[in-house]
């Protein structure tokens, strides 16, 4: 059974710290993805990887930043927190190939105070 | 670019109806179209998977259907239950956009016992 997992399902942080939120897939894949959702905004791609140590901005980068040491695992980083972030991240992954399927983690409902 | 939309946002119907959701897309240069249902405050669970090659994928009582040339997508329901009860998202994965998946806003499926 395919999984993605994300390190927690409810963050409280303050404004200004740095936030490290972490996805590990069990699949093998080459691709994973970290999502913001919001209401009446929908999904919105922050970053994704391709591969160890690569990376690409999505439509919303700004303010965040990620790292792909290994393969199974990708981080994405809150440099300095702001209200503005408070959100449901959800993490993706999928093989390379193009006419694969995504799987999804659970969620991470941060609260940025 | 690409736009993803989802009619109706809402839709409430009583237990054991047979139910069309409409998705809808304005670039048919697409890879695949994948739907998601997604519980409160989780993450996104994926139910079908159609290439756009593909006309329709089934899996038990969910059947999607993908019309690439009208940029149309449904999924349809049969003999619906509570437990059905969550949004649906549908998604598309373009030939242009490095394997980013572009999401509808969803509809918030009720099904009253």
């Amino acid at each position: 059974d395919v999984k993605v997992t994300q390190s927690s399902r409810y963050l409280v942080k303050r404004t200004g710290e740095k936030v490290f939120l972490e996805c590990v897939q069990d699949m093998d894949h080459e691709n994973m993805f970290w999502y913001r959702q919001d209401p009446g905004l929908g999904l919105r791609l922050i970053y994704f990887s391709y591969d160890v140590k690569m990376k690409e901005k999505g439509d919303i980068p700004e303010g965040y930043s990620v790292s792909r040491e290994k393969k199974e695992r990708f981080s994405l980083i809150l440099e300095s927190a702001s209200t503005n972030q408070t959100s449901m991240y959800l993490c993706a992954s999928s093989f390379h190939q193009m006419n694969t399927e995504a799987f999804f983690g659970q969620g991470t409902r941060l609260t940025v105070v | 670019k690409q736009e993803v939309t989802q009619i109706p946002a809402a839709l409430s119907v009583p237990e054991g109806e047979n139910l069309v959701l409409n998705c809808s897309f304005t670039d048919s240069a697409i890879y695949n179209l994948q739907w998601f249902r997604q519980d409160p405050g989780k993450g996104l669970t994926s139910l079908l998977l159609i290439q756009s090659s593909q006309r329709e994928q089934t899996s038990g009582r969910l059947n999607a259907s993908l019309d690439k040339s009208s940029g149309r997508s449904t999924l349809y329901i049969a003999a619906s239950q509570p437990g059905d009860s969550a949004t649906y998202l549908c998604a598309v994965k373009r030939i242009q956009g490095a394997q980013k998946l572009v999401f509808g806003q969803g509809t918030r499926l009720t099904i009253n016992p």
